[in-house]
């Protein structure tokens, strides 16, 4: 079973400060990883996509892969009361065209 | 920017109908997925679809959904026969395929409730 794991949170962090969420998966074949913002009510909104080992930066946005532990995290710097939101996780391995979620983290972003 | 478009935005339907919810997806992209979610749980993938045909589908995807790509432009969900779990948002979502480029762009999503 391909599993993506989160910490569920909330995350709670006062504005201005950096964010750190973390995700971890099961399938060690899985080549492609993104981030997912979801607003309550709303779609699933493409923050960042990351393929290779390292880390990709993006704005106040950095994604960060490595493949040999299996985990993928996302930063976010100088945290505004507008990212408060929940981060999803979605993972795609090689062979097959589905994403595999997890289940979000909460985060709340403090005035 | 593009866009996938999904209407209706809500559909309200009794226990035992049809329903068919509309996507408009990305008009290069080639490949096209309808995903659910429940009210406070996890995005749940339902199916994929490229060249025509179904590419993958998950064990929620039984005989009672079916998919269509009846012209260019649209893709539909049919779901016979309505259960009151079905109730969910249903998520259309496209994708472009180049080594360069597997993002999945998502629709605004169809709040479908049974009753």
């Amino acid at each position: 079973q391909k599993e993506v794991e989160q910490n569920s949170g909330p995350l709670s962090v006062p504005e201005g400060a950096i964010a750190s969420l973390n995700c971890t998966y099961s399938d060690r074949g899985s080549q492609s990883f993104f981030w997912y913002r979801q607003y309550s009510g709303k779609s699933p909104e493409l923050i960042m996509s990351i393929y290779s080992n390292g880390d990709k930066e993006d704005g106040r946005f950095t994604a960060q892969l490595n493949k040999a532990s299996q985990y993928v995290s996302l930063l976010i710097r100088d945290s505004q009361p507008s990212d408060s939101a929940t981060y999803l996780c979605a993972v795609k391995g090689n062979s097959n065209y589905q994403l595999i979620w997890g289940a979000g983290t909460k985060l709340i972003i403090k005035p | 920017e593009p866009e996938v478009t999904q209407t209706p935005s809500h559909q309200v339907t009794q226990m035992g109908q049809e329903v068919i919810l509309r996507c408009v997806p990305i008009s290069n992209h080639l490949y096209f997925y309808w995903y659910r979610q429940i009210l406070g749980q996890k995005v749940e993938f339902l199916v994929s679809f490229y060249n025509n045909e179904i590419s993958e589908k998950s064990e929620i995807f039984d005989d009672q959904f079916s998919v269509e790509r009846p012209d260019g432009s649209n893709f539909t969900l049919k779901i016979r026969s309505t259960k009151l779990e079905d109730s969910a948002m249903y998520f259309c979502a496209s994708m472009g395929w180049d080594r360069l480029n597997t993002e999945a762009f998502f629709g605004q999503g169809t709040r479908l409730t049974v009753v």
